[in-house]
């Protein structure tokens, strides 16, 4: 079974542009989430989506950053403009909802790592 | 003061030894606990979910003390391939955030 994927693995773009990052989740996962990481800082919580639906975005840092799940399959993370604080690895995450000892669990995509300059 | 706290590491261990990671986490309600471990320039993955009973994985016990708020991560005879970061990750049962420390690096050594 395919895991989670992001696209692409690597972005370096300038301040004021424009970066979308992309997720698939794992196929059947209702749940997917995007997490990022700053250097030197542990990882946090952006947003969950269920379904198409964004269940919790309390993590999205400002306005620039808009997150969607049309058709809820794929996720896309638009990042417009970017600032040179947006730096860091962005991680996708997918879970099932379902009764079991995985029923939390989330698991992650390699994740995608922007570098603003 | 941060939500998880781990110890900031690095540890370097002898292969063979035993390692002991230590966390707390300052939210009550938290309601289920993990660590994760992730490999340089890896995604995290999970190791092992966090019982008030304890439990353990072959070279892996994982203890939780709700009163002190506290979870710990033992590894014993440690394996070259134990190297790696190691986060401790709770989540409290309200939402479906994951709520990450900082993570410990674990470097084994030969």
């Amino acid at each position: 079974e395919a895991g989670v994927t992001q696209f692409p693995s690597h972005s370096v773009i300038e301040k004021g542009q424009t970066v979308t990052l992309r997720c698939d989740p794992i196929s059947g996962h209702d749940n997917l989430y995007w997490y990022r990481r700053v250097m030197g800082k542990e990882i946090k919580f952006l947003l969950h989506f269920v379904k198409e639906s964004k269940q919790d975005e309390s993590g999205m840092p400002n306005n620039r950053f808009l997150a969607e799940r049309t058709g809820g399959t794929y996720s896309t993370l638009k990042v417009q403009p970017a600032e040179l604080e947006d730096s860091g690895v962005y991680f996708c995450a997918s879970s099932q909802e379902g009764a079991g000892k995985d029923r939390y669990e989330q698991y992650f995509g390699p994740g995608t790592r922007l570098t603003v300059t | 003061r941060k939500e998880v706290e781990q110890d900031p590491g690095p540890f370097n261990v002898p292969e063979g030894a035993t390692v002991a990671f230590n966390c707390t986490y300052s939210n009550s309600a938290s309601q289920s606990f993990f660590w994760y471990r992730q490999d340089c320039r890896k995604e995290p993955k999970l190791l092992m979910s966090v019982y008030s009973s304890g439990n353990e994985d072959g070279r892996f016990t994982a203890q939780l003390n709700r009163a002190s708020q506290y979870i710990s991560l033992l590894i014993r005879d440690s394996k070259l391939s134990d190297s790696a970061t190691y986060l401790c990750v709770v989540k409290d049962r309200s939402n479906y955030q994951l709520i990450w420390g900082a993570g410990t690096k674990l470097i084994i050594k030969p």
